[in-house]
């Protein structure tokens, strides 16, 4: 069982470029989220999803943008990469309100 | 809208000491609450939570939190560390049955085993 399985690990972009992180999950959870952690300050939640065809804004969305065509996926794009994205970006997904969440394993980014 | 503080940043402490990280929370609506750790380089995993019934919960790897209420808070303990006990742990507050599962997270408390 793999669980979340974020894809690429690592990555440098340079300033004004674009990507996509990739994000898949083998537990039919309906709900997934992206956080992004920076030193001392937690996880912030950028986008999450409660469903397929269903997005909804986090904390710190501006930058940022999603979709979710499958239960399984959920990519997270980013347009024009600033050093302000400079970060460790973690998937997760849930079953339920009440249940435990699974996390990724990151992808470190670095914008230059 | 709620919110999560962790009372302390750093907290270093000797193998088979016991040890306490402090969680405090805020919120208008009944809450769940979460631990989670963090090993170097890796995802979290969930430690214990705690939805409703009895205020001491115990979780993963020897570790035990309590819900207070009136206090608000939800600090995280373990009566003996180990080495391997060396990571972030992370408190957590989902806004419960009614506001949804997105995880509210405190800023983190490294914990360091020192020998």
């Amino acid at each position: 069982n793999a669980g979340v399985t974020q894809t690429p690990k690592f990555r440098i972009l340079k300033i004004g470029q674009s990507m996509t992180l990739q994000c898949t999950q083998d537990m039919n959870h309906n709900y997934m989220y992206w956080y992004r952690q920076d030193p001392g300050m937690g996880l912030k939640l950028i986008y999450y999803s409660v469903g397929a065809g269903i997005t909804d804004k986090g904390e710190v969305p501006n930058g940022y943008n999603v979709s979710r065509s499958t239960t399984e996926d959920f990519p997270l794009r980013l347009e024009l990469a600033a050093p302000s994205q400079t970060s460790v970006y973690f998937c997760a997904s849930s079953y339920g309100v009440s249940s435990a969440t699974f996390f990724g394993q990151g992808t470190r980014l670095t914008v230059v | 809208a709620q919110s999560v503080t962790q009372l302390d940043s750093q907290v270093p402490v000797f193998e088979e000491a016991p040890v306490e990280l402090r969680c405090n929370y805020s919120s208008s609506v009944s809450v769940y609450l979460f631990w989670y750790v963090q090993y170097p380089n890796q995802g979290l995993q969930l430690l214990l939570k705690y939805l409703s019934g009895s205020t001491l919960v115990k979780g993963i790897n020897g570790f035990e939190a309590e819900f207070n209420k009136s206090q608000t808070s939800f600090h995280l303990r373990k009566p003996s560390v180990h080495i391997s006990d060396t990571a972030e742990y992370f408190c957590a507050v989902s806004g419960g049955e009614t506001s949804g599962s997105r995880l509210t997270f405190g800023e983190g408390t490294q914990l360091t085993v020192n020998p």
